[in-house]
């Protein structure tokens, strides 16, 4: 099974809203990954978690907060966005690297539109 | 960070073999990867190969790595329609934990 599974898969928030985006996997993966893709880009990275705990943040607005509360699950919380933050929000996971290939496997992810 | 570059669109005939081609600046890279994206979809992986291999066959896909010149290429044999999709390839650093994507080609098969 490699299946990462996002919810919900759209979203509309007015600038004011709080919403939480879900992943989840099941394959005994310890990184997980968010990205955020505009059409026709390649996606951006905004957020690693290694073994539960943040270890790569590209320096992306408070507006957006993941939390990790566990190896299978990953949320970004959102607050005050923009509609420049409207996209598709990707999450992904892989093996911690130093165990082998670090092949990510990605959910179909969130189709985000701030009004 | 580093740069992964493609072409922007490929357009070919069905049946026809398409080859996708990436260049990329790290010299460090220690994975490459193939990645697929449909309309509305997330990435699919496709394929990778290890930097200490040249090349990589997985039924219609054959991965050639040139070290080198540091370039990546994707043959699709027998292109089918399925196919048309946007793809990205992508390397990592050496943590493993970074994915730095190409620009990402769109291919468009002609039937």
């Amino acid at each position: 099974d490699t299946e990462v599974t996002q919810t919900p898969k759209h979203l509309v928030m007015g600038m004011t809203n709080k919403k939480s985006l879900k992943c989840e996997q099941h394959m005994g993966h310890r990184a997980m990954y968010w990205y955020k893709q505009k059409a026709k880009k390649p996606p951006e990275l905004m957020f690693v978690y290694s073994y539960e705990k943040l270890s790569i943040n590209e320096s992306v607005p408070s507006r957006f907060s993941p939390e990790c509360p566990n190896s299978s699950l990953l949320n970004l919380h959102l607050h005050a966005l923009q509609p420049e933050d409207s996209a598709l929000y990707l999450c992904a996971s892989s093996q911690d690297p130093g165990q082998g290939s670090y092949e990510q496997y990605f959910g179909p992810g969130t189709r985000l539109t701030v009004t | 960070g580093e740069d992964v570059e493609q072409s922007l669109f490929l357009s070919v005939r069905e049946g026809d073999s398409s080859v996708i081609n990436c260049t990329y600046t790290d010299s460090s890279s220690t994975y490459l990867y193939w990645y697929k994206q449909e309309p509305g979809a997330g990435l699919q992986l496709l394929t990778y190969i290890f930097s200490n291999m040249d090349m990589k066959q997985d039924q219609r896909l054959t991965v050639l790595l040139n070290k080198k010149d540091k370039h990546l290429s994707l043959r699709i044999a027998d292109t089918q329609t399925g196919d048309s999709a946007i793809y990205f390839c992508a390397e990592t650093s050496n943590t493993g934990n970074q994915f730095y994507f190409g620009t990402g080609t769109s291919l468009t098969v002609i039937p």
